[in-house]
């Protein structure tokens, strides 16, 4: 199986900052790879898909990069309703669908 | 408004049985694949299994393959997950969720989810 490798597993932010979150793949993957969010006791929400590609309705401070084995979400201007946790997810395996262990983002 | 409402979840005992049902509205349920993931409160995300509306491929996670079995029923709109042999490692909120992909067999980004239904398997 392809293992994700999310870090830092958490951070401490202030609103209005900007923050990176970072998730390596342990063989390549293209730009199979997608971000969620998730909030405590909700389903997870697609933030990015193949890597760099925004979900609809979600806000433009969020943005994904990289391809093969790195990959970086980005949140600029940090809102008070990001504060959650987020996970990368590889979809280049067909049958092995695999999520980072998560990051958790909390307020200074 | 596409909704995923999973049900048949609740507390179980080791080497037990049970169903799982998601039933979908809001959207053409034929034309998506479909996925379940579960995750242990307070912990990460697990990939459990999905349904895929190309040739219906079906795949599963090594953890569960053997004892878990998904199904679809498009006429009613619903995904579905026996689980037999429970064992307490199964204990998990599980989700339904969306394939992104529209008529493709699957791109394997999940674009909408339900809201989770709880096993709990005691030893």
């Amino acid at each position: 199986d392809i293992q994700m490798t999310q870090s830092p597993s958490s951070v401490s932010a202030s609103v209005g900052d900007r923050v990176t979150i970072t998730c390596r793949a342990s063989q390549g993957i293209s730009t199979w790879l997608a971000w969620y969010q998730q909030k405590p006791g909700k389903a997870p929400k697609l933030l990015i898909y193949a890597a760099s590609s925004l979900q609809s309705g979600v806000p433009s401070r969020f943005s994904g990069s990289g391809s093969g084995t790195d990959f970086t979400l980005t949140i600029t201007n940090l809102q008070p309703e990001d504060f959650a946790t987020y996970y990368c997810q590889q979809a280049n395996s067909l049958s092995r669908i695999t999520f980072g262990q998560g990051t958790r983002l909390e307020i200074k | 408004e596409v909704q995923l409402v999973e049900s048949g979840g609740g507390p179980v005992k080791s080497g037990g049985s049970l169903r799982l049902s998601c039933a979908a509205s809001g959207f053409t349920f034929s034309s998506f694949s479909m996925s379940w993931v579960r995750q242990v409160p307070g912990k990460g995300l697990e990939w459990v299994s999905s349904f895929s509306i190309g040739r219906n491929y079906i795949f599963y996670a090594d953890s569960v393959k053997g004892r878990f079995t998904i199904s679809r029923d498009n006429v009613k709109n619903s995904l579905y997950l026996q689980m037999n042999s429970l064992r307490p490692e199964d204990t998990a909120v599980y989700y339904c969720a969306r394939d992104k992909g529209y008529a493709v067999a699957g791109t394997w980004y999940f674009d909408n989810w339900g809201q989770g239904t709880l096993v709990t398997v005691s030893s």
